[in-house]
C-alpha cells in the first residue's frame, strides 16, 4: 500500500532560519506529488506540485522542493523563514492518474520573530 | 470565483445518530473528493466523485457515504455515529478527473460527537 512520511512531526526555528521538511513516499510507479500548508484558522493550500520535468519546484511564497526518484523523496525548503511561515505542512502523494491523495501527517513548524 | 464551500462548519451529534454534510465546488469543477482529517490519524481519502460517479473509495466502512448531484455538489453522510468519527471533514474539488489536478480544499466541517 501506498505511504507517505514526514520525518519532522515539530519544527521551531527563528526567523531567518534555512527550512528543510522531509517527505518519502513508498510508490514503485509514476506519481505526483504535492505539498499543502495549512496557516492557524485557514484553509489548506497548494504550496507546490510536481508532475514531471524538472525535479526541482518552486512554489508560492518562497518554497521550493526537490524530487529525488532514486530516494523517493519531495523535501521542502526554504532558505529563510519568516513568523509568517508558521502553520502545518503536509506533504501528499497520488499515484498516475489517481486523485486519491495519500497523506503525511504533517509537520508543525513555529517560526519565532 | 468562490472557493469551495462547505455547510455547517461546525456540528454536534450523539452516538447512533446520521449526519449529512454538504459541499459545493468551485464553479466548473466536476470532481469532488472527501478526505478526514484527525491529529492521530492525519488525512485519510473518504471517497471521490465525479459526474455523479463514485471513482474511489478509501476504507472506510459502510457508515460512510456519499453522492454527487448533477450540479456537482456532493453530500457526505455518516449512519450510526461512533465517537471515533469526531473529526474535521473536508471536501476538495478539482476540475477534472486527472491525477495532476490541483484540489482546492473547503474549510472544512468539524464533527463532534458526544
Amino acid at each position: 500500500a501506498q505511504s507517505v512520511s514526514q520525518h519532522n512531526h515539530h519544527v521551531i526555528l527563528s526567523e531567518a532560519a534555512s527550512l528543510e521538511l522531509g517527505c518519502n513516499y513508498s510508490y514503485g510507479g509514476t506519481v505526483n506529488l504535492f505539498w499543502y500548508v495549512q496557516y492557524p484558522g485557514q484553509h489548506l493550500q497548494l504550496l507546490l506540485k510536481y508532475f514531471s520535468g524538472d525535479p526541482l519546484v518552486k512554489g508560492i511564497k518562497g518554497f521550493e522542493a526537490e524530487f529525488i526518484k532514486s530516494k523517493f523523496s519531495f523535501n521542502l525548503r526554504k532558505p529563510s523563514v519568516q513568523w509568517s511561515d508558521t502553520a502545518e505542512y503536509f506533504c501528499a502523494v497520488n499515484a498516475g492518474n489517481n486523485r486519491k491523495l495519500i497523506w503525511g501527517l504533517g509537520t508543525s513548524l513555529a517560526v519565532n520573530p | 470565483k468562490a472557493g469551495v464551500t462547505q455547510t455547517p462548519r461546525y456540528l454536534i451529534k450523539t452516538r447512533g445518530q446520521q449526519v449529512t454534510l454538504s459541499c459545493s465546488p468551485i464553479s466548473g469543477h466536476r470532481s469532488v473528493s472527501w478526505y478526514q482529517q484527525t491529529p492521530g490519524q492525519g488525512l485519510q481519502f473518504l471517497f471521490e466523485y465525479f459526474s455523479e460517479t463514485q471513482r474511489n473509495k478509501g476504507n472506510f466502512p459502510g457508515r460512510f457515504s456519499g453522492r454527487q448531484f448533477s450540479n456537482s455538489r456532493s453530500e457526505m453522510n455518516v449512519s450510526t455515529l461512533e465517537l471515533g468519527d469526531s473529526a474535521l471533514y473536508l471536501c476538495a474539488s478539482s476540475l477534472a478527473d486527472k491525477g495532476r489536478e490541483t484540489q482546492y480544499f473547503g474549510p472544512g466541517t468539524r464533527l463532534l460527537v458526544l
